[in-house]
């Protein structure tokens, strides 16, 4: 079980941004979790994302982070890019030996 | 909130304890999980403990050299790592949760060299 990830994503300021997550490995009923890396930061969870879309953000994430769900594929999508979404994007999954399996992330560029 | 300590430089093949103290929430209910950070690499799950603290998982490269565990009357998880090896340098996380909902601790940095 694993997630890729393109390793980056660009739109403008004030657009919108749609990040990719594939499971690979497993059933298309696995969900995923984003979180965010500010540089030299620590990450922050953002949301999970279940495989019929549905989503349920993390405390205090806007509502401008939203998710959605096609077969394998797992998306994170920023509306109203904000020079603050600049940042690293993790796409994350869990198996019973193996509670945290992640991507290798994603650079969001707020052009 | 989760507030990680303990790291900190040790030499190849000695030894560190981190400790990640917990408040906020009802520690005892729930999985504790620690993650690291390579310079410039992306994020690696190290180790987890789940409730009740005698069901534990380690990534295969700290298995046999790191220990998971936890004292839920102090609400505190701890990482005892041995036989650090300079690959082991990174910022280490602390992360409340499994299944999808989680909280990240603000990280220390171990470097072994």
């Amino acid at each position: 079980l694993g997630v890729t990830q393109s390793p980056s994503a660009s739109a403008s300021l004030g657009e919108s941004v749609k990040v990719t997550c594939t499971v690979t490995g497993g059933l298309s009923s696995y969900a995923i979790a984003w979180h965010q890396q500010h540089p030299e930061k620590g990450p922050r969870y953002l949301m999970k994302i279940n495989s019929d879309g549905s989503h349920t953000r993390g405390d205090g994430i806007p509502d401008r982070f939203s998710g959605s769900s096609s077969g394998l594929d797992r998306y994170l999508i920023i509306s109203s890019l904000q020079s603050d979404d600049e940042a690293d994007y993790y796409c994350q999954t869990w198996a019973s030996d193996t509670p945290m399996v992640f991507g290798s992330g994603t650079k969001v560029t707020v052009l | 909130h989760l507030l990680e300590s303990g790291g900190g430089l040790a030499q190849p093949g000695g030894s560190l304890r981190l400790s990640c103290e917990a408040s906020g929430f009802i520690f005892n209910e729930f999985a504790m999980n620690w993650v690291r950070q390579a310079p410039g690499k992306g994020l690696e799950w190290v180790s987890v403990i789940y409730k009740g603290g005698t069901t534990t998982y380690y990534e295969d490269s700290v298995r046999g050299r790191f220990t998971i565990s936890r004292d839920d009357s102090k609400n505190t998880l701890y990482l005892l790592m041995t036989s650090l090896r300079v690959q082991d340098t990174a910022v280490y996380y602390c992360v409340k949760g499994s299944g999808g909902s989680y909280v990240w601790g603000q990280g220390t940095t171990v470097t072994v060299s």
